[in-house]
């Protein structure tokens, strides 16, 4: 079974912090993803990853930044975290292309 | 403008009856289709998909229905059992293949 793994299930900052999170995939998938879930507003799409220091916007990269220095871990960074960043923070990997993606149990971030 | 629409955003159904979420799409270049489940505090969990080649995908108690024409496809929970109840995300990938499209979501309660 695939294993995606987020380093927090929970997690409280302040704003103005620069925030990490981290999640590592034991799978050797090619490709990784960052999406945010919102009440009413499903799953949107931060950014993604489909190699080793490749990465590509996703709906609403504002105000986040992400890092892939390995194939395994793939990681997510709020610059300077704000309230409208207080969200639930799911991390997924994906063989390739058109193949289902395995995500992770979320982050649930909250910024005070 | 939304591409995935799931036009309910809760269902309720009686144990060992029939459950039937429903998924409309906008783009007529999709051609893979994936439903996702998901409970609280847990991430998606892949569920069931089906290719445009295909009207019906079925695997156990869940079988998927696409309805080109209609730019429709269905998920249908036979018989439907208290442990189903959860958020059903229906999602297609993007023009590139890679990332998902997700819809908002269909909350599932189904009663004993």
């Amino acid at each position: 079974d695939v294993k995606v793994t987020q380093s927090s299930r929970y997690l409280v900052k302040r704003t103005g912090e620069k925030v990490f999170l981290e999640c590592v995939q034991d799978m050797d998938h090619e490709n990784m993803f960052w999406y945010r879930q919102d009440p009413g507003l499903g799953l949107r799409l931060i950014y993604f990853s489909y190699d080793v220091k490749m990465k590509e916007k996703g709906d609403i990269p504002e105000g986040y930044s992400v890092s892939r220095e390995k194939k395994e871990r793939f990681s997510l960074i709020l610059e300077s975290a704000s309230t409208n960043q207080t969200s639930m923070y799911l991390c997924a990997s994906q063989y390739r292309g058109n193949q289902p993606q395995h995500f992770g149990d979320g982050t649930r971030l909250s910024i005070l | 403008d939304q591409q995935v629409k799931q036009n309910s955003p809760s269902l309720s159904v009686q144990e060992g009856r029939i459950s039937i979420l429903n998924c409309d799409y906008t783009n007529s270049m999709f051609d893979y289709f994936l439903w996702y489940k998901k409970y609280p505090a847990e991430g998606p969990t892949f569920l069931i998909s089906i290719s445009s080649i295909k009207d019906k995908n079925e695997d156990g108690r869940f079988t998927v229905f696409l309805n080109k024409s209609a730019k429709h496809l269905s998920l249908h929970i036979v018989p439907s059992q208290p442990g189903d109840s959860a958020v059903y995300f229906c999602a297609a990938p993007d023009q590139a293949g890679t990332a998902l499209i997700f819809g908002k979501g269909t909350t599932l309660s189904v009663s004993s």
